[in-house]
């Protein structure tokens, strides 16, 4: 149990054009969903936390109007970079928290992003 | 200061050794703990979460938190190549953070044939 998918697992867009990740909780409804971005090497560094319904809340210095955050339903949240630069290739990942009051995250696989 | 420290490694160890990965934390509010085992371009899988102190046995693993020095640890028995890979430890402090996790640096772990 406690699955997250994220759709696609790879892509390659050109400068300027938008991009948009899904987030998926395929066996549980997640009340709460995580953006994190990760350089090689690194750890995790959080984006922004979703609540269904309700805006995204945006951690210091990542624009809201570059990275759009949607947490439409219980199971699906996504992300969409917004006019790419090269500088936002990045390996995004997304987690899920199941709505019964836990407090563990359970993480999709990633998209590697590349903007040329 | 970070809120969660973690010595980065990378560590290197023979297979059947007994592994130790250790953070420390700051922050006293946290009280949920977890630790996160991470592949090369994957993303992480929940390995342990823990509530408070104390100690919780999994299979190979064992996690340990020690509230009063902030200390936590994640044992491997046994290491095993496939166990190679990235190891995140993590807090939160329940409640109103919304889950919201603070992470430890990662330790880049190796075991060799």
């Amino acid at each position: 149990g406690a699955v997250v998918s994220q759709h696609p697992s790879r892509v390659i867009c050109k400068s300027g054009t938008s991009v948009k990740i899904e987030c998926r909780s395929l066996d549980f409804q997640a009340t709460t969903m995580f953006w994190y971005r990760q350089f090689p090497k690194k750890s995790l560094m959080l984006m922004a936390t979703s609540n269904e319904g309700s805006k995204a809340t945006y951690e210091q210095g990542v624009e809201k109007d570059k990275f759009l955050i949607n947490h439409a339903s219980l199971t699906l949240s996504t992300l969409t970079v917004t006019s790419a630069h090269p500088e936002d290739s990045s390996f995004y990942i997304c987690s899920a928290r199941p709505g019964q009051g836990g407090n563990e995250q359970f993480f999709g696989p990633g998209t590697r992003l590349t903007v040329l | 200061q970070k809120e969660v420290e973690q010595d980065p490694g990378p560590l290197s160890v023979p297979e059947g050794a007994i592994v130790s990965l250790n953070c420390t934390y700051s922050n006293s509010a946290f009280q949920y703990f977890m630790w996160y085992r991470q592949y090369s371009r994957k993303g992480p899988e929940l390995l342990m979460y823990t509530y408070s102190s104390g100690n919780k046995e999994d299979g190979r693993f064992t996690a340990q938190v020690d509230k009063s020095s902030k200390y936590i640890s994640l044992f491997i028995r046994d290491s095993q190549p496939s166990d190679s890979a990235t190891y995140l430890c993590a807090s939160n402090a329940g409640g109103t953070s919304y889950g919201k996790l603070t992470f430890g640096q990662g330790t880049i772990l190796t075991v060799h044939p």
